[in-house]
Protein backbone atom coordinates (compact mmCIF):
# COMPACT_ATOMS: atom_id res chain seq x y z
CA UNK A 1 0.00 0.00 0.00
CA UNK A 2 0.93 4.01 -0.44
CA UNK A 3 1.09 6.67 1.54
CA UNK A 4 2.24 9.98 1.77
CA UNK A 5 2.60 12.66 4.79
CA UNK A 6 3.52 16.24 4.63
CA UNK A 7 4.85 17.57 7.48
CA UNK A 8 3.06 20.70 8.74
CA UNK A 9 -0.28 21.75 7.38
CA UNK A 10 1.04 25.54 7.36
CA UNK A 11 4.28 26.98 6.36
CA UNK A 12 5.03 30.59 5.83
CA UNK A 13 8.15 32.26 4.79
CA UNK A 14 9.56 35.94 3.95
CA UNK A 15 9.28 37.05 0.12
CA UNK A 16 12.57 36.40 -1.06
CA UNK A 17 13.24 33.36 1.10
CA UNK A 18 13.69 29.74 0.33
CA UNK A 19 10.76 27.56 0.26
CA UNK A 20 10.93 23.70 1.92
CA UNK A 21 7.76 21.72 1.73
CA UNK A 22 8.18 18.15 3.46
CA UNK A 23 6.69 15.07 2.00
CA UNK A 24 7.44 11.57 3.10
CA UNK A 25 6.02 8.55 1.15
CA UNK A 26 5.44 5.03 2.00
CA UNK A 27 5.08 2.44 -1.05
CA UNK A 28 5.51 -1.03 -1.53
CA UNK A 29 6.92 -1.22 -4.87
CA UNK A 30 8.93 1.46 -6.58
CA UNK A 31 7.26 5.36 -7.00
CA UNK A 32 6.16 7.68 -8.67
CA UNK A 33 6.10 10.72 -6.86
CA UNK A 34 4.54 14.02 -8.07
CA UNK A 35 4.00 17.63 -6.44
CA UNK A 36 0.76 19.23 -7.35
CA UNK A 37 -0.18 23.19 -6.40
CA UNK A 38 -3.61 24.35 -5.83
CA UNK A 39 -4.45 28.31 -6.28
CA UNK A 40 -8.18 28.71 -4.64
CA UNK A 41 -10.69 27.72 -6.62
CA UNK A 42 -8.65 26.12 -9.42
CA UNK A 43 -8.14 22.86 -10.20
CA UNK A 44 -4.61 20.82 -9.19
CA UNK A 45 -1.47 21.96 -11.67
CA UNK A 46 1.35 19.76 -11.83
CA UNK A 47 4.90 21.36 -10.36
CA UNK A 48 7.33 18.47 -11.14
CA UNK A 49 7.14 14.49 -11.50
CA UNK A 50 9.44 12.08 -10.35
CA UNK A 51 9.50 8.56 -12.72
CA UNK A 52 12.61 6.94 -11.86
CA UNK A 53 14.96 8.70 -13.61
CA UNK A 54 17.00 11.69 -12.66
CA UNK A 55 16.73 11.37 -8.69
CA UNK A 56 16.78 15.49 -8.66
CA UNK A 57 13.80 16.71 -10.93
CA UNK A 58 13.25 20.35 -11.96
CA UNK A 59 9.59 21.85 -12.47
CA UNK A 60 8.01 24.75 -13.31
CA UNK A 61 7.99 27.96 -11.41
CA UNK A 62 12.03 27.26 -10.48
CA UNK A 63 10.80 24.34 -7.79
CA UNK A 64 12.66 21.26 -7.62
CA UNK A 65 12.67 18.17 -5.53
CA UNK A 66 15.14 15.53 -4.88
CA UNK A 67 13.92 11.79 -4.32
CA UNK A 68 15.93 10.37 -1.44
CA UNK A 69 15.39 6.51 -1.11
CA UNK A 70 16.74 5.91 1.99
CA UNK A 71 15.27 8.51 3.80
CA UNK A 72 11.79 7.71 1.48
CA UNK A 73 11.23 11.55 1.09
CA UNK A 74 10.21 13.75 -1.73
CA UNK A 75 11.12 17.46 -0.35
CA UNK A 76 10.05 20.20 -2.60
CA UNK A 77 12.28 23.16 -2.73
CA UNK A 78 12.52 26.85 -4.35
CA UNK A 79 15.65 29.10 -3.47
CA UNK A 80 13.40 32.25 -3.51
CA UNK A 81 9.74 32.81 -2.77
CA UNK A 82 7.37 35.26 -4.71
CA UNK A 83 4.19 36.69 -3.68
CA UNK A 84 2.53 34.33 -6.32
CA UNK A 85 4.13 30.86 -4.61
CA UNK A 86 1.48 31.66 -2.21
CA UNK A 87 -1.07 28.28 -2.95
CA UNK A 88 -2.17 25.10 -1.51
CA UNK A 89 0.73 22.37 -2.36
CA UNK A 90 0.02 18.74 -2.39
CA UNK A 91 2.33 15.46 -2.47
CA UNK A 92 1.24 12.63 -4.34
CA UNK A 93 2.81 9.02 -5.05
CA UNK A 94 1.71 6.27 -7.09
CA UNK A 95 2.76 2.37 -7.89
CA UNK A 96 5.10 2.51 -10.75
CA UNK A 97 5.63 -0.04 -13.12
CA UNK A 98 3.46 -1.37 -16.22
CA UNK A 99 -0.15 -2.41 -15.04
CA UNK A 100 -0.91 -0.03 -12.94
CA UNK A 101 -4.19 2.52 -13.04
CA UNK A 102 -1.91 6.01 -12.02
CA UNK A 103 -4.65 6.35 -9.44
CA UNK A 104 -2.87 8.96 -7.11
CA UNK A 105 -2.57 8.72 -3.12
CA UNK A 106 -2.46 12.31 -1.97
CA UNK A 107 -0.99 14.39 1.36
CA UNK A 108 -2.86 16.39 3.27
CA UNK A 109 -1.61 19.72 1.43
CA UNK A 110 0.79 22.10 2.97
CA UNK A 111 -0.70 25.81 2.33
CA UNK A 112 2.47 28.15 1.40
CA UNK A 113 1.83 31.64 2.81
CA UNK A 114 4.71 34.31 1.70
CA UNK A 115 4.94 37.42 3.96
CA UNK A 116 6.12 40.80 2.08
CA UNK B 1 -5.57 23.71 -26.14
CA UNK B 2 -8.37 23.19 -23.99
CA UNK B 3 -8.21 21.72 -20.80
CA UNK B 4 -10.13 19.90 -18.57
CA UNK B 5 -13.76 21.05 -18.55
CA UNK B 6 -15.78 20.21 -15.79
CA UNK B 7 -19.75 21.19 -15.13
CA UNK B 8 -21.70 22.56 -13.28
CA UNK B 9 -18.79 24.87 -11.19
CA UNK B 10 -21.40 25.28 -8.76
CA UNK B 11 -24.32 22.98 -7.41
CA UNK B 12 -26.24 23.44 -4.60
CA UNK B 13 -29.37 21.11 -3.90
CA UNK B 14 -31.14 19.48 -1.03
CA UNK B 15 -30.43 16.48 0.98
CA UNK B 16 -31.81 13.48 -0.77
CA UNK B 17 -31.97 14.49 -4.17
CA UNK B 18 -29.45 13.20 -7.05
CA UNK B 19 -27.05 14.61 -8.72
CA UNK B 20 -24.86 14.40 -11.99
CA UNK B 21 -21.57 15.99 -12.04
CA UNK B 22 -19.80 16.64 -15.53
CA UNK B 23 -16.22 15.64 -17.18
CA UNK B 24 -15.01 16.75 -20.60
CA UNK B 25 -11.38 15.61 -20.43
CA UNK B 26 -8.68 16.80 -23.20
CA UNK B 27 -9.12 15.76 -26.42
CA UNK B 28 -7.36 12.10 -27.35
CA UNK B 29 -7.01 11.02 -23.29
CA UNK B 30 -7.78 8.23 -22.46
CA UNK B 31 -7.20 8.01 -19.40
CA UNK B 32 -9.99 9.88 -16.92
CA UNK B 33 -10.18 10.08 -13.29
CA UNK B 34 -12.84 10.89 -10.79
CA UNK B 35 -11.01 12.39 -7.06
CA UNK B 36 -13.01 13.93 -4.20
CA UNK B 37 -12.10 17.09 -2.54
CA UNK B 38 -13.38 17.63 1.26
CA UNK B 39 -12.24 19.29 4.09
CA UNK B 40 -12.56 16.04 6.43
CA UNK B 41 -10.57 13.18 4.05
CA UNK B 42 -8.59 15.34 1.38
CA UNK B 43 -7.59 14.64 -1.59
CA UNK B 44 -9.99 11.09 -2.32
CA UNK B 45 -9.30 8.89 -5.93
CA UNK B 46 -12.94 7.71 -6.36
CA UNK B 47 -12.88 5.76 -10.02
CA UNK B 48 -10.94 5.17 -12.78
CA UNK B 49 -11.38 4.87 -16.78
CA UNK B 50 -8.98 3.24 -19.22
CA UNK B 51 -10.52 3.28 -23.27
CA UNK B 52 -12.86 0.08 -23.42
CA UNK B 53 -11.49 -1.72 -19.99
CA UNK B 54 -13.82 -2.46 -17.45
CA UNK B 55 -13.20 0.88 -14.86
CA UNK B 56 -10.84 1.00 -11.60
CA UNK B 57 -14.15 1.59 -9.16
CA UNK B 58 -12.37 0.85 -6.13
CA UNK B 59 -12.51 4.36 -4.48
CA UNK B 60 -16.18 4.75 -5.03
CA UNK B 61 -17.40 5.26 -1.26
CA UNK B 62 -20.82 4.10 -1.48
CA UNK B 63 -22.64 2.31 -3.99
CA UNK B 64 -24.79 5.67 -3.68
CA UNK B 65 -22.05 6.48 -6.16
CA UNK B 66 -21.58 5.58 -9.87
CA UNK B 67 -20.20 7.02 -12.98
CA UNK B 68 -19.87 6.40 -16.37
CA UNK B 69 -17.69 7.13 -19.62
CA UNK B 70 -19.38 7.28 -23.13
CA UNK B 71 -18.07 7.01 -26.01
CA UNK B 72 -14.57 6.72 -24.30
CA UNK B 73 -14.69 10.88 -23.88
CA UNK B 74 -17.33 12.74 -21.79
CA UNK B 75 -18.09 11.10 -17.96
CA UNK B 76 -20.38 11.60 -15.73
CA UNK B 77 -20.55 10.74 -11.85
CA UNK B 78 -23.69 10.50 -10.21
CA UNK B 79 -24.66 10.40 -6.71
CA UNK B 80 -27.74 9.16 -5.64
CA UNK B 81 -29.94 10.31 -2.58
CA UNK B 82 -27.47 13.11 -1.44
CA UNK B 83 -25.92 13.43 1.80
CA UNK B 84 -24.54 16.10 3.58
CA UNK B 85 -20.86 14.58 4.12
CA UNK B 86 -21.10 14.42 0.09
CA UNK B 87 -20.50 17.83 0.29
CA UNK B 88 -16.92 18.24 -1.18
CA UNK B 89 -15.45 19.71 -4.52
CA UNK B 90 -15.16 17.00 -6.91
CA UNK B 91 -12.27 17.22 -9.66
CA UNK B 92 -11.70 15.34 -12.31
CA UNK B 93 -8.57 14.67 -14.52
CA UNK B 94 -7.38 13.45 -17.69
CA UNK B 95 -4.25 11.60 -18.98
CA UNK B 96 -2.51 10.10 -21.94
CA UNK B 97 -2.83 6.81 -20.88
CA UNK B 98 -0.47 3.58 -22.62
CA UNK B 99 2.94 5.29 -21.00
CA UNK B 100 2.17 3.87 -18.01
CA UNK B 101 1.26 5.67 -14.32
CA UNK B 102 3.69 8.30 -14.83
CA UNK B 103 1.79 10.11 -17.37
CA UNK B 104 0.80 13.87 -15.78
CA UNK B 105 -2.84 14.04 -15.02
CA UNK B 106 -4.44 17.11 -16.03
CA UNK B 107 -7.10 18.70 -13.20
CA UNK B 108 -10.14 20.69 -14.27
CA UNK B 109 -11.19 23.29 -11.92
CA UNK B 110 -13.86 21.21 -10.33
CA UNK B 111 -17.36 21.09 -9.27
CA UNK B 112 -18.34 22.31 -5.93
CA UNK B 113 -21.17 20.75 -4.12
CA UNK B 114 -23.27 21.76 -1.64
CA UNK B 115 -25.76 19.82 0.30
CA UNK B 116 -28.61 21.64 2.15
Amino acid sequence: AQSVTQLGSHVSVSEGALVLLRCNYSSSVPPYLFWYVQYPNQGLQLLLKYTSAATLVKGINGFEAEFKKSETSFHLTKPSAHMSDAAEYFCAVTPGGSGNTGKLIFGQGTTLQVKP
Amino acid sequence: GAGVSQSPSNKVTEKGKDVELRCDPISGHTALYWYRQSLGQGLEFLIYFQGNSAPDKSGLPSDRFSAERTGGSVSTLTIQRTQQEDSAVYLCASSLAGRGPGETQHFGDGTRLSIL
